[in-house]
């Protein structure tokens, strides 16, 4: 089984609509991280989480949240979505020196 | 500046050849490098560390030139496996014992047959 484990892998939904992507992992690792990539951008950050108790923006937190629901949970939550949050979102893990990251398989949204 | 700059590419190259990709990183106090490989529409993977002696993997070295603030990746007798995008990762301590890693947005390779 996968260490990072991201659902759903794709999803298509409208402007305006709520939408949670969720991110478990079996790594045992305190930190984990949400990012999205676009082409020509990278990857970018967008919050992280040092332990349960720990949430930290990142460098593109608007229009977004985050819930730590538990050490090897963590959810990314777009309130009401828009068109340019089209792109693919990756959670990640690492321990507690944050020297490397394991990233999940990755979810592509689509906002229509 | 941006903190990690890469030569997008695309990198086209015939099989067997040596291909080398660039990396300039803007903090000085950066504390670790590394090289990540991203097949198409998959995730980034570790591909290795990069240290200040150098170090080689297999068909692949890593440089790093802290004066210079400069790293690269050579790879030699590439195989059309290695197709894929090449992410320069450069980890800054942060404070509190905590390390905060920043990626470049990466050097697409293509070997063609």
């Amino acid at each position: 089984d996968a260490d990072v484990t991201q659902t759903p892998r794709n999803r298509i939904t409208k402007t305006g609509k709520r939408i949670m992507l969720e991110c478990s992992q079996t790594k045992g690792h305190d930190r984990m991280y949400w990012y999205r990539q676009d082409p020509g951008l990278g990857l970018r950050l967008i919050y992280y989480s040092f332990d349960v108790k720990d949430i930290n923006k990142g460098e593109i937190s608007d229009g977004y949240s985050v819930s730590r629901q538990a050490q090897a949970k963590f959810s990314l939550s777009l309130e009401s979505a828009i068109p340019n949050q089209t792109a693919l979102y990756f959670c990640a893990t690492s321990d507690f020196r944050g020297r490397e990251q394991y990233f999940g398989p990755g979810t592509r949204l689509t906002v229509t | 500046r941006k903190e990690v700059e890469q030569d997008p590419g695309p990198f086209n190259v015939p099989e067997g050849a040596t291909v080398a990709f660039n990396c300039t990183y803007s903090n000085s106090a950066s504390q670790s490098f590394f090289w990540y490989r991203q097949d198409c529409r998959k995730e980034p993977k570790l591909l290795m560390s990069v240290y200040s002696s150098g170090n080689e993997d297999g068909r692949f070295t890593a440089q790093l030139n802290r004066a210079s603030q400069y790293i690269s990746l050579l790879i030699r007798d590439s195989k059309l496996s290695d197709s894929a995008t090449y992410l320069c990762v450069v980890n800054a301590y942060s404070g509190a014992g905590s390390y905060q890693l920043t990626f470049g947005k990466g050097t697409k390779l293509s070997v063609i047959p």
